[in-house]
């Protein structure tokens, strides 16, 4: 059983489209998160939802909303796609936040032409 | 403001030893290490919270030192497997709920 699944795995897309990427979590946590790493593999955080409520919105363009419908799933929505945007997106979930483990998922690669 | 990680990448055979720095330049008050294998996703090793503990997972142990506000990764008698980009992320006390990574260390373990 996938303990943090994401879907879809890879998705290319052309410039100025919108699109979607979901994650659910069956571990019961309470924290989940969005990462991004670009083509350096830095990876940076995005945005962090405990319990459904935004904790953590970094300075992401408003291009990117992410939506927690309940503590299992948290998906990322981008508007108007851009080829900055190129990268994988992690998401992530942990029992609570700052001193608890992360478990990520798969990450979605997404390539914008 | 994320933390300096130290060295970018590191060649080793296997058996021997190698350590991985991260520092930070606010006060800390938890330190993450992440494994990352290409083509997957990072993997928790261990965290070690305020307090200057130290950790093992096998023959991986970390410490951290609260006052420097630095940790180090030693990886002991390396094997094939420990190959891969090692992250460190850092929680500062000022940024709770935020974890920071760090650029990320290379590790090539060779027979």
């Amino acid at each position: 059983d996938t303990a943090v699944s994401q879907t879809p795995k890879y998705l290319v897309t052309q410039m100025g489209n919108d699109k979607s990427i979901k994650c659910e979590q069956n571990l019961g946590h309470d924290t989940m998160y969005w990462y991004k790493q670009d083509s350096k593999k830095f990876l940076k955080i995005m945005f962090s939802y405990n319990n459904k409520e935004l904790i953590i919105n970094e300075t992401v363009p408003n291009r990117f909303s992410p939506k927690s419908p309940d503590k299992a799933h948290l998906n990322l929505h981008i508007n108007s796609l851009e080829l900055g945007d190129s990268a994988v997106y992690f998401c992530a979930s942990s029992p609570g936040a700052s001193h608890y483990e992360q478990y990520f998922g798969p990450g979605t690669r997404l390539t914008v032409t | 403001q994320q933390p300096v990680q130290s060295p970018q990448a590191v060649i080793l055979r296997e058996g021997e030893d190698a350590v991985i720095n991260c520092s930070s330049s606010k006060a800390l008050y938890s330190v993450h290490w992440y494994r990352q294998k290409h083509g997957e996703a990072p993997v928790f090793l261990m965290i070690l919270l305020k307090g200057g503990e130290q950790k093992g997972h096998d023959k991986i142990s970390a410490s951290f030192n609260e006052k420097k506000q630095q940790s180090s990764l030693y990886l002991t008698a390396s094997q094939l497997s420990y190959s891969g980009t090692y992250f460190c992320g850092t929680v500062t006390t000022d940024s709770w709920g935020k974890l920071q990574f760090g650029a990320g260390t290379q590790v090539v373990v060779t027979p």
